[in-house]
């Protein structure tokens, strides 16, 4: 089976820096995804990490583990607009995608 | 601009009641998918289509039935659906069903009195 898990909630003030992480046990193991997720939004796609280290885009970064069973992502220069939540999915052997239950940010001024 | 479109927005139905979920996407993709979205849960993948063939069915109860006529149209039949069925049904969509990231729509709020 399949157990993905992230903190619930996360605050962070404007213009910090935040990294919320993931940690896995799956049986096979294809990659793991960012997505965020505004309310009453889709989530949208972040980032995607399947080899060891770090994948930077701008303000976000993701690393991984593999041998740990761990992620994170990291959000530099916090804006109001990165209040949301956002969900850890990892993709097992069979390449469909296990949702964590996703970690709310708030980010305050 | 989302490029999976979902239709309707918000659904109120009784549990006796027949209604029908709409997935569109405009990405010429090859796999959809539709999850269910509760709060403080997560996401959970009810079923997956890869060129029009169902290839995952997630022990999903007979009262949620899904047609995929082809592979730019998803639809969620429901039929006498409980309370506990009240959530966010979310469509999603991805190039195929080989791990590439997925596209959303924005969801239905389905509420089952």
């Amino acid at each position: 089976g399949q157990n993905i898990d992230q903190p619930t909630e996360m605050t962070a003030t404007e213009g910090a820096i935040v990294q919320i992480n993931c940690t896995y046990q799956t049986s096979g193991f294809n990659g793991l995804f960012w997505y965020q997720q505004h309310a009453g939004e889709a989530p949208t796609f972040l980032s995607y990490n399947v080899l060891d280290g770090l994948e930077e885009k701008g303000r976000f970064s993701s690393f991984l583990s593999r041998s740990k069973g761990y992620s994170y992502l990291l959000l530099k220069e916090l804006q109001m607009k990165d209040s949301a939540s956002y969900l850890c999915a990892v993709l097992g052997g069979s390449y469909i995608p296990t949702f964590g239950r996703g970690t709310s940010l708030i980010v305050h001024p | 601009e989302t490029g999976v479109t979902q239709t309707p927005r918000h659904l109120v139905m009784g549990m006796t009641n027949k209604k029908s979920l709409k997935c569109e996407q405009h990405l010429g993709h090859n796999a959809m998918y539709w999850y269910k979205q509760s709060a403080k849960k997560p996401l959970e993948l009810m079923f997956v289509y890869n060129f029009k063939e169902q290839t995952e069915n997630n022990s999903v109860p007979s009262r949620f039935s899904p047609e995929c006529p082809n592979s730019s149209h998803l639809f969620l039949h429901l039929h006498t659906l409980q309370p506990e069925d009240s959530a966010l049904y979310l469509c999603a969509s991805s190039q195929d069903g080989g791990g590439q990231p997925q596209h959303f729509g924005d969801g239905t709020r389905l509420s089952i009195l």
